[in-house]
């Protein structure tokens, strides 16, 4: 599975939008795009996910770059539930999900 | 409610006593998968299945084993558990579609930390 980069930590205000970037460059034309993320002391939960066109679900949503090499993950408006560690995924047709360090997100009151 | 269950949530064991780690979903999902995780190596998959009777070793399956005979049902066995054993583990579970976990999300547990001594 092609690899992703995300920054180690973010950190945002309450009530505000927040935008974690995700670069992964070497993608191939079949690969998914996944978004978990992982609350303090809970398993992974599953965010959103996409192939090619942008995303809106009730938690979030997802734009993906024209040329697929990177994508966002927005929040519209960040609650301090949503402080969490944020993995991004590429899901290629391997039976299984490779985490990497993910994003550490911060929510400020 | 739609759920991964594990047993038992915590659990402190010395070497070489075997234990059993088990996982139901009620979700008649076909996939399931362990993982662990340790700080700074992330989530690793340790054994995965596709569908009953149907295993297969992820990254890290080394003193571990796994069965699938119901669909509802992957326990994780350590035979001769290890204190690097030590670790959080998550069972997980999805549908599969064509054969693959392509545009399908994966339902996590809450955890087992087990503690080897």
């Amino acid at each position: 599975d092609a690899k992703t980069t995300q920054p180690n930590s973010m950190e945002s205000n309450e009530e505000e939008p927040v935008h974690l970037p995700c670069n992964h460059s070497t993608i191939s034309g079949t690969d998914y795009i996944h978004w978990y993320r992982q609350l303090p002391s809970q398993g992974p939960e599953y965010v959103i996910h996409g192939l090619t066109s942008n995303v809106n679900n009730r938690m979030a949503s997802l734009a993906i770059a024209e040329d697929r090499k990177s994508s966002t993950l927005i929040l519209h408006r960040a609650t301090l539930r949503d402080a969490a560690v944020y993995y991004c995924i590429l899901i290629g047709g391997a039976q299984k999900l490779v985490f990497g360090q993910g994003t550490r997100l911060t929510i400020n009151p | 409610e739609a759920q991964v269950t594990q047993n038992p949530r915590y659990l402190i064991t010395v070497t070489g006593k075997k234990l059993t780690v088990t996982c139901s979903q009620n979700m008649n999902h076909e996939y399931m998968s362990w993982y662990r995780q340790d700080p700074g190596l992330g989530l690793r998959q340790i054994y995965y299945s596709m569908n009953v009777e149907v295993t297969d070793k992820g990254d890290v399956p080394e003193g571990y084993k796994v069965s699938r005979k119901e669909k509802r049902n992957f326990p994780l066995i350590l035979e001769s558990p290890s204190p690097n054993q030590t670790s959080l583990y998550f069972c997980a579970s999805s549908f599969v579609g064509g054969g693959s976990l392509l545009g399908h999300e994966q339902y996590f547990g809450p955890g087992t930390r087990l503690t080897v001594t």
